[in-house]
């Protein structure tokens, strides 16, 4: 079935660097790719959109300078997390959407987030 | 923002035993409902995804039914294992955006 790998899955930074996850479609091409955040006991809260070869579509009160989405491929999304602040801390995780459009969504297995 | 309550919140029964969950979400612009399990330090793992009112699926022991007349989903473990452990959650859907629910947890005992 379609996998999709997410790296890291555990992070600690210092505050006011940046942070990079990678979401990579191992065995499909993905379209569309969707970034959430959960807090938590929080449901999964949708960040942004991706497009292969377009900008991001973020969700109101995403911060679209704190959370750079890039997705140069059909294979590969990035988000980075720019000057991370303690308040950043939190579980991040990817799903994307195979071209063969059955409306199955694939997910990473997440990354959790960690601003010291 | 759709608004989708899921209960219980969490769930602890024995080995064997039978259970269901809840997922409410506002009937109206329905288009799809998805159902994942989730176990911890994994990926969600699609069960199913329903669009038509009255759709019953089935996978194994799990089996999930859809209302969207009413806005909701029932979905069933008979016969709970330990390796059902984990958080169910739904989304109901409209066009590419999935809104979750808190999901629900379940612990089963041996």
């Amino acid at each position: 079935g379609a996998v999709v790998s997410q790296h890291p899955s555990r992070v600690i930074c210092k505050s006011g660097t940046s942070v990079k996850i990678e979401c990579r479609s191992l065995d499909f091409q993905a379209t569309t790719m969707f970034w959430y955040r959960q807090f938590p006991k929080k449901s999964l809260m949708l960040m942004a959109t991706s497009n292969e070869g377009s900008k991001a579509t973020y969700e109101q009160g995403v911060e679209k300078d704190k959370f750079l989405i890039n997705h140069a491929s059909l294979t590969l999304s990035t988000l980075t997390v720019t000057s991370a602040h303690p308040e950043d801390s939190s579980f991040y995780i990817c799903s994307a959407i195979s071209l063969t459009g059955d409306y199955g969504y694939t997910f990473g297995s997440g990354t959790r987030l960690t601003v010291v | 923002i759709l608004n989708v309550e899921q209960s219980p919140q969490s769930l602890h029964v024995q080995e064997g035993d039978s259970t269901n969950f809840t997922c409410s979400f506002p009937s109206s612009n329905f288009y799809a409902l998805h159902w994942y399990r989730w176990e911890t330090a994994k990926s969600p793992e699609a069960l199913f995804v329903m669009t038509l009112n009255g759709d019953e699926k089935k996978k194994g022991r799990i089996s999930a039914t859809l209302n969207t007349k009413e806005g909701y989903s029932y979905l069933y473990i008979k016969g709970s294992q330990p390796e059902d452990s984990a958080t169910y959650l739904c989304a109901p859907g409209r066009y590419s955006t999935l809104t979750f629910g808190k999901g629900t947890m379940l612990l089963v005992s041996p």
